[in-house]
C-alpha cells in the first residue's frame, strides 16, 4: 500500500449520475493533485492544490469539480460525465512548500461511464 | 510536436539484460526529471528523481540527464521478470507543479 489512498477503486455511473472520488494522503506532504490517465495518452494532470488552495490553471470541463477541505484530503466531485470521460483517476501528493518536488501516486479509480 | 516523446513499446528482453529507457523533449525550460514504474492496474511508483544533468544511481537503476541533447536515460541493470511494467517519464520547468509525462514504454523482461 503507498501513502497515498484513493477511494473507489472501481466506478460505474451512468451519464446522469453524480459521484465523488476520494483521495487520502498519509505522508504529511503540502501539495495534491487529480491526473487523468487514458489509454496510449500521457497523464494529464487536472488540478493542483497546494496548502489548500487551488494553484496552476488548466483547462478541465466543470462537470469534473475538486474540493480540498484540508492538506490530507482531495475530492473530485462528477456530474454529467459522458463516455469519453472513462478512464483511470489518479490522485498523487507532494512534499515540500513549493513546486518541484517529487510526486507520490495513489492507485487510482478506474472509472467507466456508461 | 509533443513535449516530451517516447517510445510506448512494447520492450522485450532476456532476463539479465541491460535496459535502456528515453524519453527526448523539447522545452529547454525543464530541470526536474523523474522516472516512474508502473503495474498494470495500479499507479505510478516513483523511481528516480533529479535536478539538472547529471547521473543518479540507486540499486539496478541508474538515471541520465543530458541538457544538451535534450533526453533523459534510464538504465536497468540485471533485468528481472518482476520489472516487466511501464516506465513513465515525467519533467518539469521551475516554479511550477505541472509535470508532463511521456506517453510511457511497457516493458517485458522475458525469464
Amino acid at each position: 500500500e503507498t501513502g497515498v489512498t484513493q477511494t473507489p477503486r472501481h466506478l460505474v455511473m451512468g451519464m446522469t449520475n453524480k459521484k465523488s472520488l476520494k483521495c487520502e494522503q498519509h505522508l504529511g506532504h503540502n501539495a495534491m493533485y487529480w491526473y487523468k490517465q487514458s489509454a496510449k495518452k500521457p497523464l494529464e494532470l487536472m488540478f493542483v492544490y497546494s496548502l489548500e488552495e487551488r494553484v496552476e490553471n488548466n483547462s478541465v470541463p466543470s462537470r469534473f469539480s475538486p474540493e480540498c477541505p484540508n492538506s490530507s484530503h482531495l475530492f473530485l466531485h462528477l456530474h454529467t460525465l459522458q463516455p469519453e470521460d472513462s478512464a483511470l483517476y489518479l490522485c498523487a501528493s507532494s512534499p515540500g512548500q513549493g513546486p518541484n518536488t517529487e510526486a507520490f501516486f495513489g492507485q487510482g479509480t478506474r472509472l467507466t461511464v456508461v | 510536436q509533443k513535449e516530451v516523446e517516447q517510445d510506448p513499446g512494447p520492450l522485450s528482453v532476456p532476463e539479465g539484460a541491460i535496459v535502456s529507457l528515453i524519453c527526448t523533449y523539447i522545452n529547454i525550460a525543464f530541470l526536474y526529471f523523474m522516472w516512474y514504474r508502473q503495474y498494470s492496474r495500479k499507479g505510478p511508483e516513483l523511481l528516480m528523481y533529479t535536478y539538472s544533468s547529471g547521473n543518479k544511481e540507486d540499486g539496478r537503476f541508474t538515471a541520465q540527464v543530458d541538457k544538451s541533447s535534450k533526453y533523459i536515460s534510464l538504465f536497468i541493470r540485471d533485468s528481472q521478470p518482476s520489472d516487466s511494467a511501464t516506465y513513465l517519464c515525467a519533467m518539469s520547468a521551475s516554479g511550477t507543479y505541472k509535470y508532463i509525462f511521456g506517453t510511457g514504454t511497457r516493458l517485458k523482461v522475458l525469464a
